[in-house]
């Protein structure tokens, strides 16, 4: 089993949708979650990080954390076509070493 | 932006030859990351630092080494380049403050092609 699961996708949703992309990992002692986007060709970048349980919006985006279920999710309001690209859920594990794993990756086409 | 800085950006290398790719970062932060990325497989981590001199292994790390003499420099070496390393390499880093732990930055990346 990967540390870390995502599904590929594609995921397709219209202009204006909400889209939902969901993360499962497998160590009950991780400790801080991450959502990034990535661009073709460009870097990851953070949209969220979220580390209790519940939600947490910023702008479009709302990470939802649910440790005993060992869930991560990342909901988009009104996509717009802007939103297109990969989508890397991130798990820290705990201790001092810091370890930090990804997942592979969803891609999201928001469809004008 | 994150003051971090990869290079080189592109390489191309012969099968055999080793490798060392720098990652320098002016943030002086303690944790720092090497990934690769292949289509279908996300970012790997091959292996990590959380302080000087202390390194340890990820996911991929057969074929290739690290070394963290400084806090500002984090160096991976393919011992002898195959072309299974072809690959986007990624560093990464990130800090702690007390018990929170703070986001990962990534550099540009280095398009590494074996041939």
């Amino acid at each position: 089993q990967k540390e870390v699961e995502q599904n590929s996708g594609p995921l397709s949703v219209p202009e204006g949708a909400i889209a939902s992309l969901n993360c499962t990992y497998s160590d009950r002692v991780s400790q801080s979650f991450f959502w990034y986007r990535q661009y073709s060709g460009k870097s990851p970048e953070l949209i969220m990080s979220i580390y209790s349980n519940g939600d947490k919006e910023d702008g479009r985006f709302t990470a939802q954390l649910n440790k005993a279920s060992q869930y991560v999710s990342l909901l988009i309001r009104d996509s717009q076509p802007s939103d297109s690209a990969t989508y890397l859920c991130a798990v820290r594990y705990g201790g001092a070493t810091n370890k930090l794993i990804f997942g592979t990756g969803t891609l999201l086409a928001v469809q004008p | 932006d994150a003051g971090i800085t990869q290079s080189p950006r592109h390489k191309v290398t012969e099968t055999g030859t080793p490798v060392t790719l720098r990652c320098h970062q002016t943030e002086n932060h303690r944790y720092m990351y090497w990934y690769r990325q292949d289509p279908g497989h996300g970012l790997r981590l091959i292996h990590y630092s959380y302080g000087v001199k202390d390194t340890d292994k990820g996911e991929v790390s057969d074929g290739y080494s690290v070394s963290r003499s400084k806090t500002e420099d984090f160096l991976l070496t393919l011992e002898s380049a195959t072309s299974s390393q072809t690959s986007v390499y990624f560093c990464a880093i990130s800090e702690s403050r007390g018990t929170m732990n703070t986001e990962a930055f990534f550099g540009q990346g280095t398009r590494l092609t074996v041939v």
